[in-house]
């Protein structure tokens, strides 16, 4: 199966930080990298598919990029509604794996 | 507007078994593939299982750690997704969520708890 790691697990920002998150695959998965967000008690909400095409009605702040191995999920300014786990999830190969996840709090 | 609804959920004993099913809106059904994701509580995601579309025979793919006991089934003519869980464990409580497959995964139902006890 190909592991799926994150970094960092957690990361305290500010309204209207840049943040990275990245994420790290244990093998090549070409472009097929999906990044989720979730919030507490709610289910996770799609952000970035294929890497780094945004997901219908998602805002320009949130970017992703990478290929391969190496992926990166970028906010340019952090809004107060984007406290939340970010997760990566790759879906190359069955089964489908996902990081364990970014908790990113309000400093 | 897409919607994902899913019910059956609730409280098992180890060994028993439950079928939930997912109610889908908003789009064509029998196009997408679809998926079941869990999360058990207070911990990360975990794909469960996958059911193509008619296109590709509505084959399925599953997790290794469910795979010989759960199963996936579709109806598109009632736009319902379920997934079969037999021989349930105590790991598998968790909140299953029925998931599109298209873009990775676009649309997410509100997930439904699995409650497994020993």
């Amino acid at each position: 199966d190909i592991q799926m790691t994150q970094s960092p697990s957690s990361l305290s920002a500010s309204v209207g930080d840049r943040v990275s998150i990245t994420c790290r695959a244990s093998q090549g998965i070409r472009n097929n990298l999906h990044w989720i967000q979730q919030k507490p008690g709610k289910a996770p909400k799609s952000v970035i598919y294929d890497a780094s095409s945004l997901q219908t009605g998602v805002p320009s702040r949130f970017s992703g990029s990478g290929s391969g191995t190496d992926f990166t999920l970028t906010i340019s300014s952090l809004q107060p509604e984007d406290f939340a786990t970010y997760y990566c999830q790759h879906y190359a190969t069955y089964p489908y794996t996902f990081g364990q996840g970014t908790k990113l709090e309000i400093k | 507007e897409v919607q994902l609804v899913e019910s059956g959920g609730g409280l098992v004993q180890s060994g028993g078994s439950l079928r939930l099913s997912c109610a889908a809106s908003g789009f064509t059904f029998s196009d997408y593939y679809m998926d079941w994701v869990r999360q058990a509580p207070g911990k990360g995601l975990e794909w469960v299982g996958r059911i193509r579309n008619k296109a590709n025979s509505h084959t399925t793919e599953y997790a290794a750690s469910v795979k010989g006991r759960f199963t996936i089934s579709r109806d598109d003519s009632q736009n319902s997704l379920f997934l079969q869980m037999n021989t349930l464990k105590t790991a598998d409580t968790a909140v299953y969520y029925c998931v599109r497959g298209n873009r990775g995964f676009d649309y997410w139902g509100q997930g439904t708890l699995v409650t497994v006890s020993s």
